[in-house]
């Protein structure tokens, strides 16, 4: 099975740095994805990681490391439309399916 | 740009109903699903098909059946419809392999009476 823990909510400042730990436990890892989805709108895909290492795209960048069964998101120079729910989910190639976290509610502030 | 349309955006049965949602993407993706999303739960994967006439159940199927007779067309069927299905209902779509970004509709927020 898959058990995937990031936090529910979390503030920031406009400009700031943001960083969203997401940690699993799942049978059959293959990669790791990051969606946001802002309020009444559809999940886009932001990231995917398949292997260890820093993925970089513009002021966002997501990290693995499939050891410690860790990533994190990070957004930089964070703007008000930023503010939005930042959804991990990790690929199972035996399931080959999506497990989802519950998401991290972000809220960036003036 | 991928577009992923669902038949309604709100939609308002009773228990006991017979219900269909619809999904259509509009990119020849070989891939869709059908997610439920409810507050503290994340998406949850209900069914998903990678080729027509095909079908395999995801992690919450019990009360739900999907079709898939066409390629661009998925279709979630809530058999007879209960209260606990009332939740926000997102279908995808990707390219083959599996493994590819899936896109996503605008959902449709379904509430059973």
């Amino acid at each position: 099975g898959q058990n995937i823990d990031q936090p529910t909510e979390m503030t920031a400042t406009e400009g700031a740095i943001v960083q969203i730990n997401c940690t699993y436990q799942t049978s059959g890892f293959n990669g790791l994805f990051w969606y946001q989805q802002h309020a009444g709108e559809a999940p886009t895909f932001l990231s995917y990681n398949v292997l260890d290492g820093l993925e970089e795209k513009g002021r966002f960048s997501s990290f693995l490391s499939r050891s410690k069964g860790y990533s994190y998101l990070l957004l930089k120079e964070l703007q008000m439309k930023d503010s939005a729910s930042y959804l991990c989910a990790v690929f199972s190639g035996s399931a080959r399916q999506l497990t989802f976290g519950s998401g991290t509610q972000l809220t960036v502030l003036p | 740009d991928v577009k992923v349309t669902q038949s309604s955006r709100y939609l308002v049965k009773r228990t006991g109903e017979k219900v269909f949602l619809e999904c259509v993407q509009d990119m020849d993706h070989e891939n869709m699903f059908w997610y439920r999303q409810d507050p503290g739960l994340g998406l949850r994967l209900i069914y998903f098909s990678y080729d027509v006439k095909m079908k395999e159940k995801g992690d919450i199927p019990e009360g739900y059946s999907v079709s898939r007779e066409k390629k661009e067309r998925f279709s979630l069927i809530l058999e007879s419809a209960s209260t606990n299905q009332t939740s926000m209902y997102l279908c995808a779509s990707s390219e083959a392999p599996s493994n590819q970004p899936q896109h996503f509709g605008d959902g449709t927020r379904l509430s059973i009476l």
